[in-house]
């Protein structure tokens, strides 16, 4: 079954500095990734998704994404970050063509921005 | 831009009470999901619906859940009794594609339930 590991559950950082919150899946198969914000009390608002294709994904927000199939990963970046990017952050995948196609999703990783 | 509704967007409520939350996907959306969110946790799927059928709900405790869709738009989440572990997000999306091409959910803003 397809699981996803959110490396870090929290990662402080200081204002327009660079951060990279990781995330890895574990199925082999062939995967769609997701990576997910959430602002308190809200819902899930979605940052980037990688379908198929060019390894590099770029979201809203100034977020990226890098697929690398090897390592089975799926790190989200941003080269500045702001004070508005505080949130919590969550990869998610889903199995193509797996069961019903459903999204699994890590713990999450809140995002500390410091001025 | 369309967006998922949800209501309420807060409950409380006392264990063994019974609670409901509604849900109104992106008109069109023909899939809709359930998910509950535990604090600190990232969301799990309770129950996927496509049109009014249940396409998947081997996640929801069927002894105490409940879910309906009855003419394929909105849906209604309903706890009967609730516990004090049901206290949670308890978030909607939904979906333009057929069952089993999730990549496009879209999600509400979901219901904080508090069980006391």
């Amino acid at each position: 079954a397809q699981s996803v590991t959110q490396l870090d559950s929290q990662v402080p950082v200081f204002e327009e500095a660079p951060v990279e919150l990781r995330c890895n899946y574990s199925s082999s198969v062939s995967v769609y990734l997701f990576w997910y914000v959430q602002y308190p009390n809200q819902g899930l608002q979605l940052l980037l998704k990688y379908l198929s294709g060019s390894t590099l994904v770029k979201g809203i927000n100034g977020f990226e994404a890098e697929f690398n199939k090897s390592q089975t990963s799926f790190h989200l970046r941003k080269p500045s970050v702001h004070i508005s990017d505080t949130a919590e952050y969550f990869c998610a995948a889903s199995n193509y063509g797996g069961s019903q196609g459903n999204l699994i999703f890590g713990k999450g990783t809140k995002l500390s921005v410091k001025p | 831009e369309a967006e998922v509704a949800q209501s309420p967007r807060y409950k409380i409520t006392e264990k063994s009470q019974a609670v409901a939350f509604w849900c109104d996907p992106i008109s069109g959306h023909a899939t809709l999901y359930w998910y509950r969110q535990i604090l600190g946790q990232g969301p799990e799927l309770l129950v996927q619906f496509q049109d009014e059928s249940v396409v998947d709900d081997s996640q929801l405790p069927k002894d105490r859940f409940s879910a309906e869709r009855l003419k394929g738009v909105d849906s209604t989440l309903k706890i009967q009794p609730a516990e004090l572990g049901d206290s949670a997000m308890y978030l909607c999306a939904s979906s333009p594609l057929a069952s089993g091409r999730s990549y496009e959910q879209y999600f509400g803003p979901g219901t904080r339930l508090t069980v006391t």
